[in-house]
C-alpha cells in the first residue's frame, strides 16, 4: 500500500466551478501536509500547508482529518491559470525532513 | 527568493558512463534533496544531506551517490548509468530540520540514459 495516495484523474471542470481533491496517508505517525502544485514540466512548488483546523487561501482551503486519515483541497471559482498537477505530502515523525510525496492529482479547468 | 539551479535541463548519456548533477542553492538552507520522479510513480527521495558532508540514504539509493563538500551544493551521482535511470531528476532545498519547513525545488533534469 502507498503511504500517500491520490486519484491521478484528470479532472476536467469548466471554469468557475469548484473542485475537491482527496488524499490519504497511511501511517498515523504523520505529522505535518501540504499541498504542492507541479505545472507541467515545470518543478513542484508549495501550494499551502495543511493545518489540523483547515485553513484557507483565498479559493483554496485545505482541511485534515486526522481519525480518518485524510487531507483535501477544495478550489472555489475555478481559474485556467489552475490547471495544474496538485500533490499530496506528508511529513512523518522521525523522518527528520523527509517528505513524502503522492503522485499527484491532475486538474484540468476548461473554457 | 530562493533559487536553486541545476547543471543541465537536459542530459543523455550512455550505458556504463559517469555522471554527475549538480545543484546550488543561495539561500544558505542546511538541507539538501534528491529526488526522482517517473510517470505513475511521483517522486521518490534517493539522498538527502542536513550539513555538509553528511548524508543519508532516502527510499530509493541503490545506484547513486551523492556528495555535499560545500553548504550550497549538493551532486548526484551515477557512478554506472543504467538505463533504467532514464528519470527527471530534481534537486530541492530546505531551511531548519523538521519537517514543517517548505522544500523549493530547482527546475530538474531531465536524464535520458541510452
Amino acid at each position: 500500500r502507498k503511504e500517500v495516495e491520490q486519484d491521478p484523474g484528470p479532472f476536467n471542470v469548466p471554469e468557475g466551478a469548484t473542485v475537491a481533491f482527496n488524499c490519504t496517508y497511511s501511517n498515523s505517525a504523520s505529522q505535518s501536509f501540504f499541498w504542492y502544485r507541479q505545472d507541467c514540466r515545470k518543478e513542484p512548488k508549495l501550494l499551502m500547508s495543511v493545518y489540523s483546523s483547515g485553513n484557507e487561501d483565498g479559493r483554496f482551503t485545505a482541511q485534515l482529518n486526522r481519525a480518518s486519515q485524510y487531507i483535501s483541497l477544495l478550489i472555489r471559482d475555478s481559474k485556467l491559470s489552475d490547471s495544474a498537477t496538485y500533490l499530496c505530502v506528508v511529513n512523518i515523525i522521525g523522518t527528520a525532513s523527509k517528505l513524502t510525496f503522492g503522485t499527484g492529482t491532475r486538474l484540468q479547468v476548461t473554457l | 527568493d530562493v533559487k536553486v539551479t541545476q547543471s543541465s535541463r537536459y542530459l543523455v548519456k550512455r550505458t556504463g558512463e559517469k555522471v554527475f548533477l549538480e545543484c546550488v542553492q543561495d539561500m544558505d538552507h542546511e538541507n539538501m534533496f534528491w529526488y526522482r520522479q517517473d510517470p505513475g510513480l511521483g517522486l521518490r527521495l534517493i539522498y538527502f544531506s542536513y550539513d555538509v558532508k553528511m548524508k543519508e540514504k532516502g527510499d530509493i539509493p541503490e545506484g547513486y551517490s551523492v556528495s555535499r563538500e560545500k553548504k550550497e551544493r549538493f551532486s548526484l551521482i551515477l557512478e554506472s548509468a543504467s538505463t533504467n535511470q532514464t528519470s527527471m531528476y530534481l534537486c530541492a532545498s530546505s531551511l531548519l530540520s523538521g519537517g514543517y519547513n517548505e522544500q523549493f525545488f530547482g527546475p530538474g533534469t531531465r536524464l535520458t540514459v541510452l
